[in-house]
């Protein structure tokens, strides 16, 4: 079974700057899919941004990007220009390709608290 | 374009007590899952559906918990008798049938046992 581990349970950074979350996981998959979401506390996870493993570019939306090394199975979250909208939940999540049966359930870490100092 | 629906947004209940939760998916999503989520904790998948059938329900406690999807549209998960330990958020999420594809969750349902 995979599992993904985010070690840090809350940051903290000042608006405009630079953060980034960090996530691990393991798995004995060559091929799946990494996410970032978000919670704020309307509780709805809203995707930031999602990963293919395949894939070496290393994803990137507007402000977030991500740091992907598959060998160290990593998948650390840059958020640049902080703002205060960006305070929430944020969340890794994992996703097989090659369950089988159509199985695809994200395993999710247990999240960063991501707070924004005006 | 609506999002994935749940209600009720709130329930206190008993233990021992019997709840259910409803879930309406976005049209033509094909694919719904229910997550339970602990406070402090990440969403931990209870069930995948798709279409009328189950994909995946190894992580349902199958004792106490149970769920159907009605013609491959909106989806129902009960629990009966309800512990302590059943308090938590209950999100539902739908999505397209491509692993690569976002799933959309809904505002979730928060149950308190008592």
């Amino acid at each position: 079974a995979q599992t993904v581990t985010q070690s840090q349970p809350e940051m903290s950074v000042q608006e405009a700057e630079t953060v980034t979350l960090s996530c691990t996981y393991d798995t004995s998959e060559s091929d799946y899919y990494l996410f970032w979401y978000k919670q704020p506390p309307s509780r709805q996870m809203i995707l930031v941004i999602r990963q293919e493993a395949y894939k070496q570019q290393n994803a990137t939306e507007n402000r977030f990007s991500v740091n992907f090394q598959k060998a160290a199975k990593s998948f650390s979250l840059k958020i640049s220009d902080s703002q205060l909208g960006d305070a929430a939940m944020y969340f890794c999540a994992y996703r097989s390709v090659l369950s089988g049966g159509g199985a695809d359930g994200l395993t999710f870490g247990k999240g960063t608290h991501l707070i924004i100092q005006p | 374009e609506a999002g994935v629906a749940q209600s009720p947004r709130y329930k206190i209940i008993e233990k021992r007590q019997s709840v259910a939760f409803w879930c309406n998916p976005i049209s033509g999503h094909a694919t719904l899952y229910w997550y339970q989520q602990i406070l402090g904790q990440g969403p931990k998948l209870l069930i995948q559906f798709q279409n009328n059938g189950v994909v995946d329900d190894s992580q349902l406690p199958k004792d106490r918990f149970s769920a159907e999807r009605l013609k491959g549209v909106d989806s129902t998960l009960k629990i009966q008798p309800a512990k302590l330990e059943d308090s938590a958020v209950y999100l539902c999420a739908s999505s397209f049938v491509n692993r690569g594809t976002e799933a959309f969750f809904g505002q979730g349902t928060r149950l308190t046992v008592v």
